[in-house]
């Protein structure tokens, strides 16, 4: 059964602090992973990669897929109040659909 | 460009009613994926339609059904509501069955059964 897997499940910190957030998966046919940031409502998207190895960055977050471990992590660095968000990894197997992780919580303490 | 607009925000309903919750794709998308998110969980996949028909389906009982409209806007129903069935209900949208490519979520509605 597809599955992902994502670590810690809650995190708090302090502004300021980088952060790393991680995300295995097993997936039939694996296609791509992305990674979605969720505040009230909607998942917003962050990045997607299907190549390992190659780091996807944009300004303050990055992150990077290791295909042969079946893992990503995603990083935050100089963490702000306005990143505390649900931090949810998805996975796309060959039917296209998304199979979601239960994500992790983060917060930022001023 | 208007993103993915989903009606209702929040809906209450009681045990065995009927629902039908509304998604209208961002601009240029022409396929719609469903998903339920409970609390404290990620979203789960319901199903997907692309040219009007069901394309991939999850593991979701025939209470679940949808449908998709010539101008890509897509209803989820449910029948027989259960407790259980309380989520927010996102709907995502993507071009060509999305295979290569991110969905975009809307805002979801947020079904309470009582």
């Amino acid at each position: 059964e597809d599955k992902v897997v994502q670590s810690p499940l809650s995190l708090v910190v302090h502004e300021g602090d980088t952060v790393t957030l991680n995300c295995s998966y097993e997936v039939t046919n694996f296609r791509s992973l992305l990674w979605y940031k969720q505040e009230k409502k909607a998942p917003t998207f962050l990045f997607m990669l299907t190549s390992s190895g190659i780091e996807k960055k944009s300004g303050r977050l990055s992150s990077i897929l290791d295909k042969k471990e079946l893992f990503s992590i995603l990083n935050i660095t100089a963490t702000q109040t306005g990143d505390s968000a649900v931090y949810l990894c998805a996975v796309r197997g060959s039917q296209g659909n998304l199979i979601f992780g239960k994500g992790t919580k983060l917060s930022v303490k001023p | 460009d208007a993103g993915v607009t989903q009606s209702p925000t929040h809906l209450i309903k009681t045990r065995g009613q009927q629902v039908t919750l509304r998604c209208s794709p961002k601009s240029g998308h022409d396929t719609v994926s469903w998903y339920q998110q409970a609390l404290g969980q990620g979203p789960q996949f319901i199903f997907q339609y692309y040219e009007e028909e069901e394309r991939q389906r999850g593991n979701f009982p025939d209470r679940f059904s949808g449908h998709q409209f010539p101008n890509y806007s897509s209803e989820l129903n449910v029948n027989a509501l259960l407790l259980g069935d309380s989520a927010l209900y996102l709907c995502a949208s993507s071009l060509g069955r999305g295979l290569n490519q991110p969905q975009h979520f809307g805002d979801g509605t947020r079904l309470s059964i009582l």
